[in-house]
């Protein structure tokens, strides 16, 4: 119930393209969903999030879809640079309480020009 | 300083060992983490602090001992630790108030350990 479930692992894309993640969960109670981006040799930073509210959230190339009857939710990076190469993490909690956060495994992408 | 600061960056120990792991933050956050990153498995939530109270212990071992002796400082002391032991030890910390919307997870570049 409390597991987020992310794919792909590992994702190669060019530069300019359009990098896709995708996770699901199962908990229909969570109600905040972030992502995290981690570059090598330091620590996840957030990037974005979304409340089930709302279907979409946009903040420059980086955009989260949400479809909650689906129980799916997957961040868009449009325009992929080089620099957009790090670790994504997918999370899922409740409004109130960091400590029930949980995360995905990851995706390593990686933007070769 | 600025942010969340762990140091060692890496270390090395056996396992009859006894060390310390220590983060500091320096964002006037009241709740801080400890996580513990393996690969391809999920970030996994070891402990919490709100207001240097514990709050979570997610059934860690006890081989591993959190200390927090004020909002600014956390502590993970380890001894006789196992060769699956092995991993990134990332602390983290956030605002936490009665009724917020998630502040987020402000996370130190980590300590990465092997048991050896």
């Amino acid at each position: 119930q409390q597991q987020v479930k992310q794919s792909p692992q590992s994702l190669i894309v060019q530069k300019g393209g359009i990098s896709i993640i995708n996770c699901a969960y199962e908990n229909t109670a969570f109600d905040y969903f972030p992502w995290y981006q981690q570059f090598p040799g330091k620590g996840p930073a957030l990037l974005i999030a979304i409340r089930p509210d709302v279907s979409e959230k946009k903040e420059g190339r980086f955009t989260i879809s949400f479809n909650k009857s689906a129980k799916q939710f997957s961040l868009h990076i449009m325009d992929s640079q080089p620099g957009d190469s790090a670790t994504y993490f997918c999370a899922a909690s409740f409004i109130f309480g960091n400590e029930k956060l949980t995360f995905g495994t990851g995706t390593r992408l990686t933007i070769i020009p | 300083e600025t942010g969340v600061t762990q140091t060692p960056r890496h270390l090395v120990m056996g396992m009859t060992n006894k060390k310390s792991l220590k983060c500091e933050q320096h964002l006037g956050h009241n709740a801080m983490y400890w996580y513990k990153q393996s690969a391809k498995k999920p970030l996994e939530l070891m402990f919490v602090y709100n207001f240097k109270e514990q709050t979570e212990n997610n059934s860690v071992p006890s081989r591993f001992s959190p200390e927090c002796p004020n909002s600014s400082h956390l502590f993970l002391h380890l001894h006789t630790l196992q060769p699956e032991d092995s991993a990134l030890y990332l602390c983290a910390s956030s605002q936490a108030e009665q009724s917020f919307s998630n502040s987020p997870l402000h996370f130190g570049n980590g300590t990465r350990l092997t048991v050896t």
